[in-house]
């Protein structure tokens, strides 16, 4: 599969633990974007990187949330000290060459947290 | 930031009959219109996309339009079939990513 994969696909946790997302998005694309949506919503803007560097973050990102892409190819995102307010689908999305256009969305990560 | 509106939330049609989902946006300076279609439990994945100096673009049974003065496009989804139920997105570029609507459920009846 040649598309942008996420892992885990599910996550369990219990509030106050912390807990990592890996994405790895399509190859020759080097811009990735993290978004969170809940039920009956549509995705809302995390943050985004073009190849390695963050180059905008949302007020929605607390700082208990980190990411990071440290070679511009996969990335991280890590929730500290989880709130049951965390839970939701984790979607990573990539496009080509410094551009919003055209985004190929992972299959996400859900996250419940008890 | 960008604000978008989609409606309606849902939305049932007849299979054979045409669906259409409407969406706003605030930003005069927005440029680029996705819609995307969501299936249960799967990733939202592109389906058709506009960009500002387009008002129409059609790719088989689907077309969408856009009127950059009012603000607002449209998906129409023409001779809807049952595999046509999802949840369908649009979304507005921000200055550098994209703000998507509360979503239409889509329910074609066979």
């Amino acid at each position: 599969d040649t598309g942008v994969s996420q892992d885990p696909r599910h996550k369990i946790t219990k509030r106050g633990q912390n807990v990592t997302f890996r994405c790895d998005p399509i190859s020759e694309h080097n811009r990735l974007y993290w978004y969170r949506q809940t039920l009956g919503q549509g995705p809302e803007f995390l943050t985004y990187f073009q190849n390695e560097a963050q180059l905008e973050k949302s007020r929605l990102l607390s700082d208990r949330f980190s990411a990071e892409r440290p070679k511009g190819s996969f990335s991280t995102l890590e929730i500290q000290r989880t709130e049951q307010g965390d839970s939701a689908m984790y979607l990573c999305a990539s496009s080509v060459q410094g551009s919003v256009e055209k985004l190929f969305f992972g299959s996400g990560t859900q996250l419940s947290v008890l | 930031g960008e604000n978008v509106e989609q409606h309606p939330s849902t939305l049932s049609v007849q299979e054979g009959d045409s669906a259409v989902i409407k969406c706003t946006y605030s930003d005069s300076a927005s440029n680029y219109f996705p819609w995307y279609k969501q299936e249960l439990g799967k990733r939202p994945q592109l389906i058709i996309d506009i960009r500002s100096n387009v008002g129409e673009k059609k790719d088989q049974r689907i077309a969408v339009t856009l009127n950059k003065t009012a603000k607002h496009f449209s998906l129409h989804i023409t001779e809807t079939q049952p595999e046509d139920s999802a949840v369908y997105f649009c979304a507005a570029t921000g200055a550098n990513n994209l703000f998507f609507g509360t979503g239409t459920r889509l329910t074609v009846i066979p």
